[in-house]
């Protein structure tokens, strides 16, 4: 299994500022996800992060909103940009073995725009 | 594109009895693998069986068992004996070998009665 960290847990933002989420896998993974996760409901996958790369965004979200960065195989950041009260959500992380094809989960960050 | 329906969004259990959860998909892929996962209130998401498409076996994980049926594309989740802590929000989730990225089911919100 791996053990994934997220940083901060939750926290309360103002309008127009902009929060960075910080994601840590305790062994080297291949792959590395963000997704939201709107309270009660089920999960919408942002994008891909990739190493050394840009990362691969899902229809719907833009590099400029959600910046993310994956500097190394273990770690990963997702800005969301000049928030809104619509980006309230929770934000997952999660990294996929592909020796054993099982994907795991941080603990989410909760984000309130107010 | 993939989808993934779960046409129960809640379901309840008395303790010790055994449930099942449906879960159907769509797609033209022919390698991928198909999951569940269980997302307690405490939010954080836990792998609770995997299953491979290419296996005809039903994967199998203590209490938790699942009917895989590839051509009818239904990979529905039985716990038996089912306990208290059970209770939680269950995804059913699609992932396809070519992209790795995980699709979500609408979830089912699983309560067992003691």
């Amino acid at each position: 299994s791996a053990v994934i960290s997220q940083k901060p847990s939750r926290d309360i933002c103002q309008r127009g500022t902009s929060l960075t989420i910080q994601c840590q896998v305790d062994s080297q993974v291949t792959m590395m996800f963000w997704y939201r996760q709107q309270p009660g409901q089920s999960l919408t996958l942002i994008a891909t992060a990739n190493q050394g790369s840009e990362a691969t965004y899902e229809s719907g979200f833009v590099i400029d909103k959600f910046p993310i960065s994956r500097p190394n195989l273990t770690f990963s950041t997702l800005t969301v940009s000049n928030m809104s009260p619509e980006d309230s959500s929770i934000y997952l992380c999660s990294a996929l073995r592909l020796d054993s094809y099982e994907q795991y989960f941080g603990p989410g960050t909760r984000l309130t725009v107010t | 594109a993939q989808t993934v329906t779960q046409s129960q969004p809640e379901m309840s259990v008395q303790e010790a009895e055994t449930v099942t959860l449906s879960c159907t998909y769509d797609t033209s892929e022919n390698n991928y693998y198909l999951f569940w996962y269980k997302q307690p209130p405490s939010r954080q998401m836990i792998l609770v069986i995997r299953q491979e498409a290419y296996k005809q076996q039903n994967a199998t994980e203590n209490r938790f068992s699942v009917n895989f049926q590839k051509a009818a594309k239904s990979f529905s989740l039985k716990i038996s004996d089912s306990q208290l802590g059970d209770t939680a929000m269950y995804f059913c989730a699609f992932m396809k070998r070519s992209t790795n990225d995980m699709r979500f089911g609408a979830g089912t919100r699983l309560t067992v009665k003691p």
